[in-house]
């Protein structure tokens, strides 16, 4: 099946510091891949929509300063959260279709666990 | 924009008898409804999808049946069993087809 690796699996960072998440598609092109947000017992929350190319979608209530999305190939996207604070700690996981579109088979990554000290 | 809604948000079931999740949406033009089985600290799978050509689709002990009219869709997994506890996320796609939204999620407890 198709793929798709996300990394890192597991990062500490201190507060007011950033980190960059890469998500890659292994075997296919994703014109566009998914990030979500997901606390602790709840639901995965749509972040913003990554477009190559082109900018980024982001949901509302989502501060686009603070988590820079960049999609500059085919296969890679990634997230950087920019100035992280504690409320930040989360899991973060990207997705993409392998055909593009969403009503098909949607692929994750292994998810990204942000823990800001 | 699409609205889904899943319930229960917990389940308990003994081992061997059925486990059923239930999710509604909004948006009468969506067309694909997937389920999503995620473990702890993993990546969510996809488990079973039904198209809305079809009111139900079955896969060994997992099944979907999906009313149209209703707008809802539903998850039945038959004689569970202890690996079958996890979180199911249902989910369906949006008007403009340009994402996925997710319910929020069943955490199941199969008790051996």
């Amino acid at each position: 099946g198709a793929v798709v690796s996300q990394h890192p699996s597991r990062v500490i960072c201190k507060s007011g510091t950033s980190v960059k998440i890469e998500c890659r598609s292994l075997d296919f092109q994703a014109t566009t891949m998914f990030w979500y947000r997901q606390f602790p017992k709840q639901s995965l929350m749509l972040m913003a929509t990554s477009n190559e190319g082109s900018k980024a979608t982001y949901e509302q209530g989502v501060e686009k300063d603070k988590f820079l999305i960049n999609h500059a190939s085919l296969t890679l996207s990634t997230l950087t959260v920019t100035s992280a604070h504690p409320e930040d700690s989360s899991f973060y996981i990207c997705s993409a279709f392998r055909t593009g579109g969403v009503d098909t088979e949607a692929f994750f990554g292994q998810g990204t666990r942000l823990t800001v000290v | 924009g699409e609205n889904v809604e899943q319930h229960p948000s917990t389940l308990s079931v003994q081992e061997g008898d059925s486990a059923v999740i239930k999710c509604t949406y909004s948006d009468s033009a969506s067309n694909y409804f997937p389920w999503y089985k995620q473990e702890l600290g993993k990546r969510p799978q996809l488990i079973i999808d039904i198209r809305s050509n079809v009111g139900e689709k079955k896969d060994q002990r997992i099944a979907v049946t999906l009313n149209k009219t209703a707008k809802h869709f539903s998850l039945h997994i038959t004689e569970t069993q202890p690996e079958d506890s996890a979180v199911y996320f249902c989910a369906a796609p949006s008007a403009a087809g340009n994402k996925l939204t997710f319910g929020g999620g069943t955490r199941v407890l199969v008790k051996p």
